[in-house]
């Protein structure tokens, strides 16, 4: 069965400082794995998306990696802000399956 | 652009009752998706349409749910004889291919409550 397991579930940090997430897929095989970040109360919006060969991307503080032979991935955030308080989803599509497998995501809250 | 919209953003309604919840795409995309998520879960696939192809219905829960898109656009999905357990947030997303890296953006979603 396909699975994305996302750690920590919750996590607080302060202002200013780095954080990284986790998350582990079982999906097989393997097409591409996204990271998206959900405000409360608004729809997920997509941070990155990696495919088999791209081992790290990165959108402005959001840094994603990608170890397709492990079959993890992490979310590193830098010089945190108050904005970055938000559900952050792991999400990993199989190849010709439409589907996405969601990850229950990690909900970070940043604290002045 | 305007990006997906859903209405109502939110829905109370009494056990028992039917809901129909919208959802307008982005003009021009062809794939239409949507997803339930629970509290403390995480996105539940429900539905998928793409073009004038049947859709994979294949996550529905049970037959008190349907959904309908009209005219390749707007979709409309329907939950009869509500049940308390179909409380969720109702997230559309579309996508203007159906490549499995194809981009999906979210709309707001329609949060129901039933009670």
């Amino acid at each position: 069965k396909n699975q994305v397991e996302q750690s920590p579930q919750s996590l607080i940090i302060l202002e200013g400082k780095n954080c990284t997430l986790q998350c582990n897929y079982t999906v097989s095989p393997f097409s591409n794995l996204r990271w998206y970040k959900q405000d409360t109360g608004r729809g997920p919006v997509s941070l990155t998306i990696m495919t088999f060969s791209e081992n790290t991307k990165s959108n402005g503080r959001y840094t994603a990696t990608l170890d397709a032979d492990t079959k993890q991935s992490s979310l590193h955030i830098t010089a945190s802000q108050l904005s970055d308080s938000a559900s952050y989803i792991c999400v990993v599509s199989g190849i010709g399956n439409e589907k996405l497998t969601f990850g229950t995501g990690t909900r970070l809250t940043i604290i002045p | 652009g305007a990006g997906v919209s859903q209405s109502p953003s939110n829905k109370v309604t009494e056990k028992g009752k039917d809901v129909e919840l919208r959802c307008d795409p982005i003009s021009g995309h062809t794939a239409l998706y949507w997803y339930r998520q629970s509290l403390g879960q995480g996105l539940e696939f429900l539905i998928y349409f793409q073009g004038n192809s049947a859709p994979d219905k294949s996550g529905l829960p049970s037959d008190r749910f349907s959904a309908e898109r009209t005219g390749g656009s707007v979709s409309t999905l329907t939950i009869q004889r509500t049940q308390q357990e179909d409380s969720a947030v109702y997230l559309c997303a579309s996508s203007p291919g159906t490549r499995s890296s194809a981009e999906q953006y979210f709309g707001p979603g329609t949060r129901l409550t039933v009670t």
